[in-house]
């Protein structure tokens, strides 16, 4: 599959536990979003990226949120002291600059914190 | 800010009958409107897409039609087949780099 790949697909933890997603984006494109999906609404916007810069977050995005692109290829979305609050689908989608920029999505990565 | 609704929140037709799904945007400087479709479990996927100097868009079964003066636009699905059944997810975007405002989107059901 060459499309966008997020690992893991899920994951449980208890509250106040840190987690980390990581988004592998399609290889030539240079910009990747993150986003969260919550049940019964559409996804929302929390952070992007073009190359290794971020470029724009997300009120959503609280102090406990962070994420990296260090080398402009995968990123990865790490969240502290998590809270049942931030059970959701985290979403990653890629795109490039050139072209449509047509934004393609992962399959996202199921967070349930009990 | 920018918001982008969409109704019906879910829609039931008959198989071979057509659906429509309609939103409406905030932001008049918004120029590029996908749809997505997101089946149960499975990743959204671009369906199809208008860009705003187009009033409108048509790929086999599917079309989108865009009101810039009133900041509507639809989706047509014509002849529905059981494999319509998703939710479908309208989106505004203002600019060729910036994130993408989703409707809550349209749980669409076809019956045999």
């Amino acid at each position: 599959d060459t499309g966008v790949s997020q690992d893991p697909r899920h994951k449980i933890t208890k509250r106040g536990q840190n987690v980390t997603f990581r988004c592998d984006p399609i290889s030539e494109h240079n910009r990747l979003y993150w986003y969260r999906q919550t049940l019964g609404q559409g996804p929302e916007f929390l952070t992007y990226f073009q190359n290794e810069a971020q470029l724009e977050k997300s009120r959503l995005l609280s102090d406990r949120f962070s994420a990296e692109r260090p080398k402009g290829s995968f990123s990865t979305l790490e969240i502290q002291r998590t809270e049942q609050g931030d059970s959701a689908m985290y979403l990653c989608a890629s795109s490039s600059s050139t072209g449509r920029n047509i934004q393609y999505f992962g399959a996202g990565t199921r967070l349930s914190v009990l | 800010g920018e918001n982008v609704e969409q109704h019906p929140s879910t829609l039931s037709v008959q198989e071979g009958d057509s659906a429509v799904i309609k939103c409406t945007y905030s932001d008049s400087a918004s120029n590029y409107f996908p749809w997505y479709k997101q089946e149960l479990g499975k990743r959204p996927q671009l369906i199809i897409d208008i860009r705003s100097n187009v009033g409108e868009k048509k790929d086999q079964r599917i079309a989108v039609t865009l009101n810039k003066t009133a900041k509507h636009f639809s989706l047509h699905i014509t002849e529905t087949q059981p494999e319509d059944s998703a939710v479908y997810f309208c989106a505004a975007r203002t600019s060729s780099a910036s994130k993408i405002i989703f409707g809550s989107g349209t749980r669409l059901s076809i019956r045999p």
